[in-house]
């Protein structure tokens, strides 16, 4: 299976602040890479797809970016209903695999 | 709007079944892959198994394979996981989710639902 690390592990950030959170696959999965966001008690929901696609809903703010095997998401002004933990999935090969998450918590 | 209302969880003894099930509203249910994701208590996400939009294809990671069943009824919009021989690993909250044609990502989630596998 493809493996997913992500980093960091948790995040102290201040409103307004820019966040970057990494994940770096095993292998090359291309752009097959998507974030979620999941808010304390919520289910997860689809921010980044394609490794670089806004999906629908979600403000601009947020971006993703690749460079090789490593990718990126970005938060460009850190807002308070941001808070939460964020992971990365690969759909590149069977089985999709993770991220173990990155939580992220104001200052 | 898409909604996937989960249902059928609770407390199951090793070695039991359970079935949950997936009720879709907001979308054209027969169109799309749907998908069972699974999150241990204070862990990661884990993918737990897939089905086309016929439900002619099933797909399942390897720790179940044998033991869950996924299904689907199109009619009813509905999405089902028959979980047999049930172990204390597979305790978990359980989300369904569509891939909307993306086949690749998950652009629909329900709310889930808890399943504890203990005796």
């Amino acid at each position: 299976d493809i493996q997913m690390t992500q980093s960091p592990a948790s995040l102290s950030a201040s409103l307004e602040e820019i966040v970057t959170i990494t994940c770096q696959a095993s292998q090359d999965i291309g752009n097959w890479l998507a974030w979620y966001q999941q808010k304390p008690g919520k289910s997860p929901q689809l921010l980044i797809y394609g490794a670089t696609s806004l999906a629908d809903g979600v403000p601009s703010r947020f971006s993703g970016s690749r460079s090789g095997t490593q990718y990126s998401l970005k938060i460009s002004r850190l807002q308070v209903e941001d808070i939460g933990i964020y992971y990365c999935q690969q759909a590149s090969s069977a089985p999709d695999t993770f991220g173990a998450g990155t939580k992220l918590e104001l200052k | 709007e898409v909604q996937l209302v989960e249902s059928g969880g609770g407390l199951v003894q090793p070695g039991r079944s359970l079935k949950l099930s997936c009720a879709a509203s907001g979308f054209t249910f027969s169109n799309y892959g749907m998908h069972w994701i699974r999150q241990a208590p204070t862990k990661g996400l884990e993918w737990v198994a897939s089905i086309s939009p016929s439900g002619g294809s099933t797909y399942y990671r390897d720790s179940v394979k044998g033991r869950f069943t996924i299904s689907r009824d199109n009619a009813k919009s509905t999405l089902y996981l028959q979980m047999d021989s049930l172990r204390s690993e597979d305790t978990a909250t359980y989300y369904c989710a569509t891939d909307g044609g993306t086949d690749y990502y998950y652009v629909g989630w329900g709310q889930g639902v808890m399943v504890t596998v203990s005796s």
